[in-house]
Order: C-alpha cells, then sequence, then structure tokens
C-alpha cells in the first residue's frame, strides 16, 4: 500500500535561516506530488506541483522553493526566512493530476521567530 | 481571484441538527467540485465527489451550476462529525490541480 512521510512535525526557525521540509511516497511509482500551506485564515494554498522528477510547478510567488531530485521525493526550502512563512505545510501525492483524490501528508507546522 | 469561497469560517449546531456548509465557486468551464474532511488529529481526506453523487457518512452535496454552489448537507448532524472541511474546485484543462477554499470548521454540540 502506499504512504506518504513528511518530516519534521514541528519546526521553530529563527527569521534569515534557512529550511528544508522534505516529503517522501512509498508504494507508487510516478505521482504528481503537492505541497500546500494552510495559514491561518487563508484556508490550504497549493505552493508547488510536480509531475515528474526535476519538473516545478510554482503556484504563487513566494520566499520558497521547490525541489524533485528523485522520483518519490519532494523538497520544500528557503534561503531566508521570513516571519509570514509561518503555517502549516502539507505534502500530497495524487495517482496523477486528473484524479481528484490526494492522499496528504500529516504535516509539518513551521514557526518562524 | 477566490475560485472557492466557503463564506463560513466556523460554524457550530447540536447533535441531531441539521448542518449545511456553504460552498460557492467561480469557474467559466465544467467544473468538478469535492469536499475534503480533516478530523482532529487525522490527515487531510477526501470525503466525497459531486460526480459520483453519493452520501458519505450520511453527508451529500449537490452541484447547483446555476448558483453555482456545492454546498455540503447532513440532516442530522452527529457529534464526530467535527471537523475542518474544505470545498475543492479542479479546473479542467492546463495543470488540472485542484484548487481549494479556506475552509469551514464545523463544531457539533452534544
Amino acid at each position: 500500500s502506499q504512504t506518504i512521510h513528511q518530516w519534521p512535525a514541528t519546526l521553530v526557525q529563527p527569521v534569515g535561516s534557512p529550511l528544508s521540509l522534505e516529503c517522501t511516497v512509498e508504494g507508487t511509482s510516478n505521482p504528481n506530488l503537492y505541497w500546500y500551506r494552510q495559514a491561518a485564515g487563508r484556508g490550504l494554498q497549493l505552493l508547488f506541483y510536480s509531475v515528474g522528477i526535476g519538473q516545478i510547478s510554482s503556484e504563487v510567488p513566494q520566499n520558497l522553493s521547490a525541489s524533485r531530485p528523485q522520483d518519490r521525493q519532494f523538497i520544500l526550502s528557503s534561503k531566508k526566512l521570513l516571519l509570514s512563512d509561518s503555517g502549516f505545510y502539507l505534502c500530497a501525492w495524487s495517482v496523477n493530476l486528473r484524479s481528484e483524490k490526494l492522499f496528504f501528508g500529516s504535516g509539518t507546522q513551521l514557526s518562524v521567530l | 481571484a477566490q475560485r472557492v469561497t466557503q463564506p463560513e469560517k466556523l460554524l457550530s449546531v447540536f447533535k441531531g441538527a441539521p448542518v449545511e456548509l456553504k460552498c460557492n465557486y467561480s469557474y467559466s468551464g465544467s467544473p468538478e467540485l469535492f469536499w475534503y474532511v480533516q478530523y482532529s488529529r487525522q490527515r487531510l481526506q477526501l470525503l466525497l465527489r459531486h460526480i459520483s453523487r453519493e452520501s458519505i457518512k450520511g453527508f451529500t452535496a449537490d452541484l447547483n451550476k446555476g448558483e453555482t454552489s456545492f454546498h455540503l448537507k447532513k440532516p442530522f448532524a452527529q457529534e464526530e462529525d467535527s471537523a475542518m472541511y474544505y470545498c475543492a474546485l479542479r479546473e479542467q484543462g492546463g495543470s488540472e490541480k485542484l484548487v481549494f477554499g479556506k475552509g469551514t470548521k464545523l463544531t457539533v454540540n452534544p
């Protein structure tokens, strides 16, 4: 069966520090991968999605970047965190873009102080 | 522009009362709409999709193209229905990704 792992679960970082959140999927090949942010009062916002290795689409201009170095690995990064980067980050995967069923990770609560 | 609108951030009802979580959308094409739910300490997961016209855990949602709505309804709410509910729209053509609303937190009181 397929599983999605996301870590760390919580992270407290100072402003200006770098960020790296990792997400891996097991039990499937060539998944579509997504990074969402759940910010207070702003709902669930799609940040990035990827249909294959090295293929990243950005949905909103921001201080973050994403990379997909391997088929089932999706990384969210920042060189210098801002206070506004605080939020709950969710990784998700789907069989393909046409699939309405997203499988979500357990999330990372990021606090930038 | 907001493509999926959930006007209620919070909704509180009593057990056994009917509940309706509102969702309106803005999309020029033929939409596909979904409801996702996140129970306490659980992952966000798909609840139902409009194309299957199914009832899940007593919930139903009908796509009303005239009113551009996809409200989620249940005739008799249960305490275990308390959760965060997200309405989502899939855009057809291009990336066909899911766009979520801001969510509604439902609390069912005993």
